[in-house]
């Protein structure tokens, strides 16, 4: 069963920095596309960003709204997936999933979803 | 970026109701289309993606259809574990924009 358990969330101020984890299990992490989710208090769900196998090239992909403040890493050896979160603002605020991106036949969905940390920029 | 469009955003309904939430893009995105399940307080769960394919697990009263700009998720009788909110998703580009969400409460 594949799992994955964000952790690093917390309390910081405006212009801060952070950085979440995702630890994941039940998969094959170094051939896994990988994704971050985030909800604001009371809103829907935003795409926040992507990130390839080093096998498919290891890319990234952001929202408009966090590139150039927002980074996405992974350590393969360690099966952990990362979001390095800078220059944090207010409309940061929310709950960040981290999610497994699954494939059938060139279709791409967000299969596994972890429970979320949250993050409060205050 | 693809605009994704949802409707309504709230819908009363009885269980063994037949449910139906429209999803339409910005542009084609031919049936690169995903649909998630949450729960008040919990992670999204997958329930439909390319549109009509139903993901393991998920019960065969979900269904979804579409093509294009315009798709729909139907549940043909709603149980009371399907009072949630609904999102559409298109994978089609990036970014991979949602829709607002639906929210499906008892009446």
């Amino acid at each position: 069963e594949v799992q994955l358990a964000e952790s690093g969330g917390g309390l910081v101020k405006p212009g801060g920095s952070l950085r979440l984890s995702c630890a994941t299990s039940g998969l094959t992490f170094n051939y896994a596309w990988m994704s971050w989710v985030r909800q604001g208090p009371g809103k829907g769900l935003e795409w926040v960003g992507r990130m390839k196998s080093k096998a498919g090239g290891g890319t990234t992909e952001y929202a408009a709204s966090v590139k150039g403040r927002f980074t996405i890493s992974r350590d393969d050896s360690k099966n952990t997936l990362y979001l390095e979160m800078n220059s944090l603002k207010a409309e940061d605020t929310a709950v960040y999933f981290c999610s497994w991106i699954g494939e059938t036949n060139s279709y791409y969905y967000l299969g596994v979803w972890g429970k979320g940390t949250t993050v409060t920029v205050s | 970026d693809i605009q994704m469009t949802q409707s309504p955003s709230s819908l009363s309904a009885s269980v063994g109701d037949r449910v139906t939430i429209t999803c339409r893009a910005s542009q084609s995105i031919n049936n690169h289309l995903n649909w998630y399940q949450q729960k008040a307080g919990k992670a999204p769960n997958l329930l439909i993606y390319a549109a009509s394919s139903l993901h393991s697990g998920v019960p065969s009263r979900f269904s979804g259809s579409g093509s294009g700009t315009e798709f729909t998720l139907t549940i043909s009788s709603l149980q009371p574990e399907d009072f949630a909110t609904y999102y559409c998703q298109q994978s089609y580009s990036t970014p991979r924009t949602f829709g607002q969400g639906t929210k499906v409460e008892i009446k």
